[in-house]
């Protein structure tokens, strides 16, 4: 069975562009979740989807925002980038809206600002 | 707010126990997970509950705002960063900052 993925596997842009990233659940999972790790931190919870729908979200500004499409796959669009928003973004997938449920991490989309 | 606490670094010797303690200030905790990142791959679950419980060589001990993982004989390639998250009743998992853990061969 195929894992969650991402795309792409790295991303360079330029201050004030947008950047898009996109994630595939493993079949079956309807909630995605998006973090980002930043060179030296932790993992930083920035939006959750389920059901095509915005759950929660993490204190990160407006310009972090994503949807989620009828097929449970989900973009991350991040506008007028930062040079401190480079950072390594995952995003991770879970059989159904449980707190106890595992989420299932990709590999990540590593994000250069320069 | 909500805040993960663990150690940065543990250092262990081959076939030693390796612990790593995380606490945290996450109100309405309701679970604990420990994963293992390596750097370029998925983080990957090694153990979650509200129990201690064990999985293979991993153990991991409960508190209400504390937990531990103990990897039991400890290898080289156990070295890796391993993260402490804890999940609200609002569903969202908080992370500490990662572990990352050397052996000495």
């Amino acid at each position: 069975e195929a894992g969650v993925t991402q795309s792409p596997t790295h991303l360079i842009k330029t201050r004030g562009q947008q950047a898009t990233l996109r994630c595939s659940p493993i079949s079956g999972h309807t909630s995605v979740y998006w973090y980002q790790q930043a060179l030296g931190l932790g993992l930083q919870f920035l939006l959750w989807y389920d059901e095509g729908e915005e759950r929660n979200r993490g204190n990160f500004p407006p310009r972090f925002s994503g949807r989620q499409f009828p097929n449970y796959s989900s973009e991350l669009n991040v506008n007028a980038l930062e040079l401190e928003d480079s950072a390594l973004y995952l995003c991770a997938s879970s059989p159904t809206v449980s707190r106890g449920e595992t989420q299932y991490f990709g590999p990540g989309t590593r994000l250069l600002v320069l | 707010k909500d805040q993960v606490f663990q150690p940065s670094t543990v250092a262990s010797s081959e076939g030693a126990v390796v612990e790593i303690f995380c606490n945290h200030s996450v109100s309405n905790a309701y679970n604990f997970f420990w994963y293992l990142h390596f750097p370029g791959c998925a983080p990957r679950l090694l153990v979650k509950g509200s129990k201690p419980s064990q999985q293979g060589r991993y153990n991991m001990t409960y508190e209400r705002f504390s937990s531990s993982l103990l990897i039991l004989q400890v290898r080289e390639a156990d070295a890796a960063v391993y993260y402490c998250a804890v999940c609200s009743n609002d569903y969202k998992l908080s992370f500490g900052a990662g572990t990352t853990v050397t052996v000495r061969a």
